[in-house]
């Protein structure tokens, strides 16, 4: 099992650009979710998902859009990027039927000029 | 909302030092607690976990006691080896519209010095 993957590992963009960070997982998860990551304040949700074909949003989602077509994928797309989007993104996935462990990817960190 | 405080960082110890990285939290209903430790580089893993009151997780040579009177689940190891160096994250899950999401502590940097 590969887990959780994400790409692009890093990416640097200009104020105004689009783009899509992809994650994916191969452990068969229903839940899975975006996190940003600022220093001094710990990770926060974006939009999370409980199956296919259903998203639901976290803490901080403004400027982020998500779907989830296939169990297995989950993108996140930046729509028009601001600087206050330079961060960390984890993406995670958990089997929701328990309480249990959420498997992190290693991340992607976005600069936004 | 439900909540967690962590103690602020960084905490620099030397090797074999005792440690005790605080956790305290605010919520309704029972919640399970977490650790989570994020190596230099690397994504997040769970360290150790705690679903009902007076349990205590255990991992690595870590403990971390679910305290129901005093809020707290406090991280503690007896002897930090250098390799202990990282970010911890206290958390708490709580179930929202019929999903499970973690809540964040904004996390604790530890550095373990030879």
């Amino acid at each position: 099992n590969a887990g959780v993957t994400q790409t692009p590992k890093f990416q640097v963009l200009k104020t105004g650009q689009s783009m899509t960070l992809q994650c994916a997982q191969d452990m068969n998860h229903e839940y899975m979710s975006w996190y940003r990551q600022d220093p001094g304040m710990g990770l926060r949700l974006i939009h999370y998902s409980v199956g296919a074909g259903i998203t639901d949003q976290g803490e901080v989602p403004n400027g982020y859009n998500v779907s989830r077509s296939t169990t297995e994928d989950f993108p996140l797309r930046l729509l028009s990027a601001a600087p206050s989007q330079t961060s960390v993104y984890f993406c995670a996935s958990k089997t929701d039927r328990e309480i249990g462990e959420q498997y992190f990817g290693p991340g992607t960190r976005l600069t936004v000029t | 909302g439900n909540s967690v405080t962590q103690m602020e960082g960084p905490v620099t110890l030397s090797e074999e030092a005792f440690l005790t990285i605080n956790c305290t939290y605010t919520a309704t209903g029972y919640p399970s607690l977490f650790w989570y430790v994020q190596y230099p580089g690397e994504g997040l893993q769970l360290l150790l976990k705690a679903t009902k009151a007076d349990d205590k997780g255990s991992n690595k040579g870590f403990e971390a006691t679910y305290r129901k009177e005093t809020t707290s689940f406090h991280l503690e190891k007896g002897s930090v080896q250098v390799s202990d160096s990282a970010v911890y994250f206290c958390a708490l899950s709580e179930r929202i519209q019929g999903a499970q999401k973690l809540v964040f502590g904004q996390g604790t940097r530890l550095t373990i010095n030879p």
